[in-house]
């Protein structure tokens, strides 16, 4: 079956510019999370949504980052007034009822200039 | 909170060697822990898990690791190197039985020499 998707694959964007990145994560999995990827700070846990369940935001860097999760299946995570700071790789995950093995998409790389 | 060390950012064996990657964690509960492969360019795969029960665990590759509580680690190996194995691995550690945001080590770099 199909993997956990995530578009753009690539995202150039300029300094103060929003940009908003796409997950689809595997049919049936209740439980999505992003990570951010980055040389300076390793891998580190953004926000996590759990079926109808208000959402762990407790990674999330500033008030600038923000996202949602609609029907329960695709997030859209937005980052608004982009600072250079930002450019990682965004990685998005899922795994079934949030307990066990997180799969995970093959990331989106943002370069902001 | 958790956290987890790798020592060592880069490690290099030689074809057919042993490898071996630390990773020591912190946790205030019963941990579950995780060792990741990421690959050039491509996303995060799972190389096995431990959850609860036998503290040796076998993954995909023929690599294992265990779960030794009194030193907290659990350190990943593999009896002999193959060159497909250079790639980037990670240590994770959830202490909600995963089903919250999973914290990685800083990763090991592994090279394998021809």
């Amino acid at each position: 079956g199909a993997g956990v998707s995530q578009s753009p694959s690539n995202k150039v964007t300029e300094k103060g510019k929003d940009v908003e990145l796409r997950c689809d994560p595997i049919s049936g999995h209740t439980a999505l999370y992003w990570y951010r990827q980055s040389l300076g700070q390793g891998l580190e846990f953004l926000i996590y949504f759990q079926g109808n369940s208000a959402p762990d935001k407790s990674g999330l860097p500033s008030d600038r980052f923000s996202a949602e999760r609609t029907g329960g299946s695709v997030s859209t995570l937005t980052i608004q007034r982009t600072q250079q700071e930002d450019s990682a790789v965004y990685l998005c995950a899922s795994s079934y009822i949030g307990v066990g093995e997180q799969f995970f998409g093959p990331g989106t790389r943002l370069t902001v200039l | 909170a958790q956290s987890v060390t790798q020592l060592g950012s880069h490690v290099s064996v030689s074809e057919g060697a042993l490898v071996l990657l630390r990773c020591n964690y912190s946790s205030s509960v019963p941990p579950y822990l995780f060792w990741y492969v990421q690959y050039p360019n491509q996303g995060l795969q799972l190389l096995l898990k431990y959850t609860t029960g036998a503290t040796l665990v076998k993954g995909i590759n023929g690599f294992e690791a265990e779960f030794k509580k009194s030193e907290t680690s659990f350190h990943l190996t593999k009896p002999s190197a193959h060159m497909s194995d250079a790639a980037e691995y990670f240590c994770a550690v959830s202490d909600r039985g995963g089903a919250d945001g999973l914290t990685f080590g800083k990763g090991t770099h592994l090279i394998i020499q021809p």
